[in-house]
C-alpha cells in the first residue's frame, strides 16, 4: 500500500509567480486536505477536497486554489505568490463520506513541499 | 470562533520521566480532538484521537490523553519518556461536520539523557 506522496519536494519561486503542488493520496482514499505550515507554526488547513468538490475551506484568500482528480490524487495553485507564502505545504488524505464523516476517518499525511518565495 | 492553544512551546524532560503536554480548546459544539506528533523530515503521525466515549484515550507508543470538557481541555501524557519521543507535538480539533481541522502551534520536546 503506497503512502501519500507529494511532490514536488522543493520548491524557490519568486514574488508574483504562480506555483502548482501536487499530492498522490493514499489507496483507497477519497478526501485531501491541504495545509500550510509556516516556521515554528502548526499547520493552517487551507481546504479540502472530496469526491473532485471543495468540501470545506479555511481562511485562505482565492488565489489559493485546488483541484480533484478522478483518481483522487490532488493540486494545490496559488496565484500571486507573496514573501509570506514561503512554508511547509502538507497535504493529508483520508477515506472520507463528505461533509459529516471526513474528521472521524484519520488523516494520514505527506512528507510535504517546501516552498520558497523570494 | 475555533482555536486550539498550547500554551508551552518547549518543553524538556529527562529521559524516564514522566511527560504531560498541555491543550486548550475553543469550539461550540462536541469537539473531535486529535493529537499528532512530527518529527524532523517526518510527516505528522496520529498519535491518538477522541470523538466520544471514555475521556481517557490511549493511543500508540505508550501515550495516552485526557478529555476534560469542564476545563476545555486535552491534556497528553506519558509515564516515562524515550529518548526517541523527542519531536514536535501537535493537538487538533476537528469540526463536527468533517471538513475543517485546526492545529495548535505545537510544543517541542526535547529529551535529555
Amino acid at each position: 500500500e503506497t503512502g501519500v506522496t507529494q511532490s514536488p519536494t522543493h520548491l524557490i519561486k519568486t514574488r508574483g509567480q504562480q506555483v502548482t503542488l501536487r499530492c498522490s493520496s493514499q489507496s483507497g482514499h477519497n478526501t485531501v486536505s491541504w495545509y500550510q505550515q509556516a516556521l515554528g507554526q502548526g499547520p493552517q488547513f487551507i481546504f479540502q477536497y472530496y469526491r473532485e468538490e471543495e468540501n470545506g475551506r479555511g481562511n485562505f484568500p482565492p488565489r489559493f486554489s485546488g483541484l480533484q482528480f478522478p483518481n483522487y490524487s490532488s493540486e494545490l495553485n496559488v496565484n500571486a505568490l507573496e514573501l509570506d507564502d514561503s512554508a511547509l505545504y502538507l497535504c493529508a488524505s483520508s477515506l472520507g463520506g463528505g461533509a459529516r464523516s471526513s474528521s472521524y476517518n484519520e488523516q494520514f499525511f505527506g512528507p510535504g513541499t517546501r516552498l520558497t518565495v523570494l | 470562533a475555533q482555536s486550539v492553544t498550547q500554551p508551552d512551546i518547549h518543553i524538556t524532560v529527562s529521559e524516564g520521566a514522566s511527560l504531560e503536554l498541555r491543550c486548550n480548546y475553543s469550539y461550540g459544539a462536541t469537539p473531535y480532538l486529535f493529537w499528532y506528533v512530527q518529527s524532523p523530515g517526518q510527516g505528522l503521525q496520529l498519535l491518538l484521537k477522541y470523538f466520544s466515549g471514555d475521556t481517557l484515550v490511549q493511543g500508540i507508543k505508550g501515550f495516552e490523553a485526557e478529555f476534560k470538557r469542564s476545563q476545555s481541555s486535552f491534556n497528553l501524557r506519558k509515564p516515562s519518556v524515550h529518548w526517541s519521543d523527542a519531536a514536535e507535538y501537535f493537538c487538533a480539533v476537528g469540526s463536527n461536520t468533517g471538513n475543517q481541522f485546526y492545529f495548535g502551534t505545537g510544543t517541542s520536546l526535547t529529551v535529555i539523557p
